[in-house]
């Protein structure tokens, strides 16, 4: 079982980028996923979720409006689509599975980095 | 949103030792609990849920309690490969929120 994140870099202020983040090992089509990030020296901030049928998606309220998630289950592949970069959204953007039952998040991704700067 | 209050934010401590770190919930979360472990440079390990239990493969000197809105991560005796950053995060409704995090040092 293995995330794999891909798509981070620097970026301009009011820039976008797109994230990636690829399953393997484990039927990624049948578990809801979500991205978390972690500023640099700081704590863990969940970013957003969506279901595995793409019926029910959530932002955090520091994203709402700027960040799009969206998944291919037939690549077994989750995005973040990163709009109107701002400063404060410098991170390591970590995809991450909840458990079986929905209790906590039992696999991570190694993350990628993103570096909003001008 | 549920705040969750982690404390202490940073700890010293030596192998053998037994620590304990804290977290208290703003409301009720019915034991929707986890508690991770975090080395620099690498994503954070599940370690227990639903409060108190094990996930597998994490030694049984992580241990985990409930009383209230308070929930306690005692590690029984640290070992070296212990000292890392820990936190806590509820699920019990989104946005999913985790304490400010706990840093494990060597004394």
């Amino acid at each position: 079982e293995q995330l794999v994140e891909s798509g981070g870099g620097l970026a301009q202020p009011g820039g976008s980028l797109r994230l990636s983040c690829v399953a393997s090992g484990f039927p990624f089509r049948n578990y809801e996923m979500n991205w978390v990030r972690q500023a640099p020296g700081r704590g863990l901030e969940w970013v957003s979720h969506i279901s595995d049928l793409v019926d029910t998606i959530y932002y955090a309220d520091s994203v709402k409006g700027r960040f799009i998630i969206s998944r291919d289950n037939a690549k077994n592949s989750l995005f973040l689509q990163i709009n109107s970069l701002r400063a404060e959204d410098t991170a390591v953007y970590y995809c991450a599975r909840p458990s079986q039952w929905h209790e906590g998040f039992d696999l991570w991704g190694q993350g990628t980095m993103v570096a909003v700067s001008s | 949103d549920i705040q969750m209050t982690q404390s202490p934010s940073s700890l010293s401590a030596t192998v053998g030792d037994r620590v304990t770190i804290t977290c208290r919930a703003s409301q009720d979360i019915k034991n929707s609990l986890a508690w991770y472990q975090q080395k620099p440079g690498k994503a954070p390990k599940l370690l227990l849920y639903g409060a108190s239990r094990l996930e597998s493969g994490v030694p049984s000197r992580f241990t985990g309690i409930a009383s209230g809105t308070d929930y306690v991560l005692t590690i029984g005796s640290l070992q070296p490969e212990d000292f890392a950053s820990y936190y806590c995060q509820q699920y019990f409704n989104i946005p999913v929120t985790f304490g400010q995090g706990t840093r494990l040092e060597i004394k």
